[in-house]
Formats: C-alpha cells, sequence, structure tokens
C-alpha cells in the first residue's frame, strides 16, 4: 500500500462546475499537507498548505483535513477553463528528516469551456 | 524575485555520460530538495540540503548519483554514467519554513 493514494482521474468538468479532489494517507505522523498545482512541462505550484486538521480558504479554493480518517480534500468553486492542471496533494511530519514531502500520484482536472 | 531557477531546462546525455543539473535557491532560502519525475511513479523524493550540509540522502540511489549544495553557488545534482532508466523530469525546490516553491526542472533524455 502507498503511503498516499490519490486518483488519477481524468476528471473533466463543465466551467463553473464545484471540483471536489481528494486523498487518502496511511501515516498518522502526517502533520502537513498541501495542495499544488502543476501545468504540462512546468514545477509544482503550491496552491494550499494546511496544518494538522481543519479547513482552509482562499479565493475559490478550499482544502480540508480531517485527520481522523486520514483524508484530505481540495473543492475549487466556479472552476475555470484555466484551472486545467494536473492537482497534487503532498504530506509530511514535522522538521528534522520528515521535511520531505510525500506526493499524491496526481489528479488530472480538465475544464471545459 | 526570480524564484527558483534550474538548468538546463533540457539535458541528452548518451549513456555512460555524466549529466549535471544545477539549482539556484529563492534569495534567502537556505534549503534545497530535489525531486525525481516518472509518469507512472509520481514525484518521488530524492535529497535534502542545506549549505554545505546534506541532511537526507534516503532517497538517492546509492551508486552514480550525488549531490551537494557549497556555500556559494548553486546545488548540483551529478549523475555519473546515465542509464536510460535515469530519462526523467528533475525538479528542485527550496524553502524557507514549509511551502516548497519548485524550479521548473530538468528534463533528462539519455539515449
Amino acid at each position: 500500500q502507498k503511503e498516499v493514494e490519490q486518483d488519477p482521474g481524468p476528471l473533466s468538468v463543465p466551467e463553473g462546475a464545484i471540483v471536489s479532489l481528494n486523498c487518502t494517507y496511511s501515516n498518522s505522523a502526517f502533520q502537513y499537507f498541501m495542495w499544488y498545482r502543476q501545468y504540462s512541462r512546468k514545477g509544482p505550484e503550491l496552491l494550499m498548505y494546511t496544518y494538522s486538521s481543519g479547513n482552509k480558504e482562499d479565493g475559490r479554493f478550499t482544502a480540508q483535513v480531517d485527520k481522523s480518517s486520514k483524508y484530505i480534500s481540495l473543492f475549487i468553486r466556479d472552476s475555470q477553463p484555466s484551472d486545467s492542471a494536473t492537482y497534487l496533494c503532498a504530506m509530511s511530519g514535522n522538521a528534522g528528516n520528515n521535511r520531505k514531502l510525500i506526493w499524491g500520484l496526481g489528479t488530472s482536472l480538465a475544464v471545459n469551456p | 524575485n526570480a524564484g527558483v531557477m534550474q538548468n538546463p531546462r533540457h539535458l541528452v546525455r548518451r549513456r555512460g555520460q555524466e549529466a549535471r543539473l544545477r539549482c539556484s535557491p529563492m534569495k534567502g532560502h537556505s534549503h534545497v530538495y530535489w525531486y525525481r519525475q516518472l509518469p507512472e511513479e509520481g514525484l518521488k523524493f530524492m535529497v535534502y540540503l542545506q549549505k554545505e550540509n546534506i541532511i537526507d540522502e534516503s532517497g538517492m540511489p546509492k551508486e552514480r548519483f550525488s549531490a551537494e549544495f557549497p556555500k556559494e553557488g548553486p546545488s548540483i545534482l551529478r549523475i555519473q554514467q546515465v542509464v536510460r532508466g535515469d530519462s526523467a523530469a528533475y525538479f528542485c525546490a527550496s524553502s524557507q519554513e514549509y511551502g516548497y516553491t519548485f524550479g521548473s526542472g530538468t528534463r533528462l533524455t539519455v539515449v
């Protein structure tokens, strides 16, 4: 079993739809949870960063962490064609050797005009 | 703020040659991470460095791969005697606290 599981999709939605992306994980030591967006031929770009459980909102993006279920989600409201990209979840433990990130494989999203 | 700079963007090497990938972190960032990305495997951690120190190299293959982050100059990921299986995108990231900033990557092709 992989430490982080993420459905690779692809996911295709019409413009304006609400998109739900999620990851599950097995390591209870993870404390920091991140969502990255990666366009083709580019490096990952940090979208959301959350510590421990709870919700965090930034514009059209909302990140949720449920540590009891080992489940994290990213919601995109009013999706736009420019949101078409691969979305990667990543997580890590505390400082020291745990600063390295463990990644999901990424979910490919297409938002159709 | 130029962000994390990686060069070259594309690198073609014949089997047996050496590949050198360079990474200049964001100004003020003292932590550098190298990751490798393959289509079916996703991003895999390779090594974590601070200036003049390797903190965690648990993701580095035991042979042919090395990394450094000198006091002056960029971080270097070096792959000796490359093989076809080394073909991948190699990303560098830097951070001050959490929340990495990634470079655009170097795409290595071994022919």
